[in-house]
């Protein structure tokens, strides 16, 4: 069974532009969420959707939108890039919100803004 | 403020040794805490912990949850050069957002 898919797993791009990146999750997983993680750092929680609808938002400005598709799939865009926005982009899926389900991360989408 | 404090931030050890990793949050609406391996990318989840004092194990690895004093500690034993990485801990929160720790990297020397 494939896991948690993402692309792309690098790019560069240059301050001011727009990025989009996207997650495959588990076959049958309902919920995916983002997050950001920074060199050295742990992850930052970005989003949660679940059934298509957002669920939650970290402390993340708006040029950070995502959404979800029926098929659960979903895409991270982030517009205007700053040099902080430099990250590992890591996606999370999960069979449902309800509690004891454990959450799979993706390999990740490495972003380098220069 | 939500946090998840890990210590230590970075740990040197030789082959064969034991070691404890620890992880101490204060998180409202605390679900459950999982502990991540990450080496290069993708974190690889470990173990999940819901209910105090019931260690869970898979290996040479093992961890507990203290859900009175909020802390959690990993343990590896018999460390191999293949158990180096970041150890990440996070607590559940609310419907499934994660609040992770800084990491423990940890080095294994042959």
């Amino acid at each position: 069974d494939a896991g948690v898919t993402q692309s792309p797993t690098h790019l560069i791009k240059t301050r001011g532009q727009h990025v989009t990146l996207r997650c495959s999750p588990i076959s049958g997983h309902k919920s995916v969420s983002w997050y950001q993680q920074v060199l050295g750092q742990g992850p930052q929680f970005i989003f949660q959707y679940y059934e298509k609808e957002e669920r939650g938002r970290g402390n993340f400005p708006d040029r950070f939108s995502a959404r979800q598709f029926p098929n659960y799939s979903s895409e991270l865009n982030v517009n205007a890039l700053l040099l902080g926005d430099s990250a590992l982009y890591l996606c999370a899926s999960t069979w449902h919100r309800g509690e004891g389900n454990t959450i799979y991360f993706g390999e990740g989408s490495w972003l380098t803004v220069v | 403020e939500d946090k998840v404090v890990q210590s230590p931030l970075s740990l040197v050890v030789h082959e064969g040794d034991t070691v404890t990793l620890n992880c101490s949050y204060e998180v409202t609406n605390f679900r459950s805490l999982l502990w991540y391996k990450q080496e290069k990318k993708a974190p690889t989840f470990l173990f999940m912990l819901t209910s105090s004092g019931i260690e869970k194990k898979s290996g040479r690895l093992s961890s507990i949850l203290d859900k009175k004093e909020l802390f959690s500690i990993l343990n590896i034993t018999a460390t191999q050069t293949g158990d180096s990485a970041v150890y990440l801990c996070a607590v559940i929160q609310g419907a499934q957002k994660l609040v992770f720790g800084q990491g423990t990297r940890l080095t294994i020397n042959p």
